[in-house]
């Protein structure tokens, strides 16, 4: 099995349900925020971006919700399926000119039931 | 484009061995970083480059070395292994610094 997993919160959710992941961010100047998936045995996946002049921004089944008062960063997927199941993070990033400081999120599983 | 490739998929080194893990990308990103995955805590940089001949390091640097000679290849060089070395290692590549990370699908190194 994945060793990674262990000690995660994890969010159980049924089938065509619709799933909202959280992350607290921790650097209020940070301007670019992500979402990960990560299955097991593989790398992280990209599933969508936010930058901070933004507070939505939807794609395929995918919507992230920014909240730059309170730090929070949030991912929802509509109708929620079995291939949904996974690892979830997020990472902020502070851009400086061509530099950057990215912070990773330590993630959220995602269990869907049938 | 095949992205992100890093070989081997899975190592076993006994203490004090030394080993490359190699780490290639075939979309010309001039950002490269390697980052360990352990259990309950968020990826974390060990060294990272910006470009051909720039190395830097990162949050964890002790224990391992990097080069970028060019711009596809970042190996990563593990001088003398510790059982706390043994980790999930991922490579990830980007085209600038405010862009998406493209990550490998990982080394997983167990040191005895």
């Amino acid at each position: 099995g994945e060793s990674v997993g262990l000690h995660l919160p994890t969010l159980s959710v049924q089938e065509g349900d619709n799933s909202i992941i959280n992350c607290a961010y921790s650097n209020s100047a940070s301007d670019y925020f992500i979402w990960y998936k990560q299955e097991s045995g593989k790398g992280p996946q990209f599933i969508i971006d936010i930058r901070s002049n933004m507070d939505k921004r939807q794609g395929q089944r995918v919507t992230v919700l920014l909240n730059k008062t309170v730090k929070h960063l949030s991912l929802q997927i509509a109708a929620t399926q079995p291939g949904d199941s996974a690892v979830y993070f997020c990472a902020e990033i502070l851009t400086s000119g061509t530099a950057s400081k990215l912070t990773f999120g330590t993630g959220t599983r995602l269990q869907v039931t049938l | 484009n095949a992205g992100v490739t890093q070989t081997p998929k899975f190592q076993v080194l006994k203490t004090g061995q030394s080993m490359t893990l190699q780490c290639a990308q075939d979309m010309n990103h001039e950002y490269m970083s390697w980052y360990r995955q352990d259990p309950g805590m968020g990826l974390r940089l060990i060294h990272y480059s910006v470009g051909a001949g720039i190395t830097d390091q990162g949050e964890v640097p002790n224990g391992y070395n990097v080069s970028r000679s060019t711009t596809e290849d970042f190996p990563l060089r593990l001088l003398s292994a510790a059982p706390s070395q043994t980790s999930v290692y991922f490579c990830a590549s980007r085209p600038r610094a405010a862009s998406p990370l493209h990550f490998g699908n990982g080394t997983r190194l167990t040191v005895t």
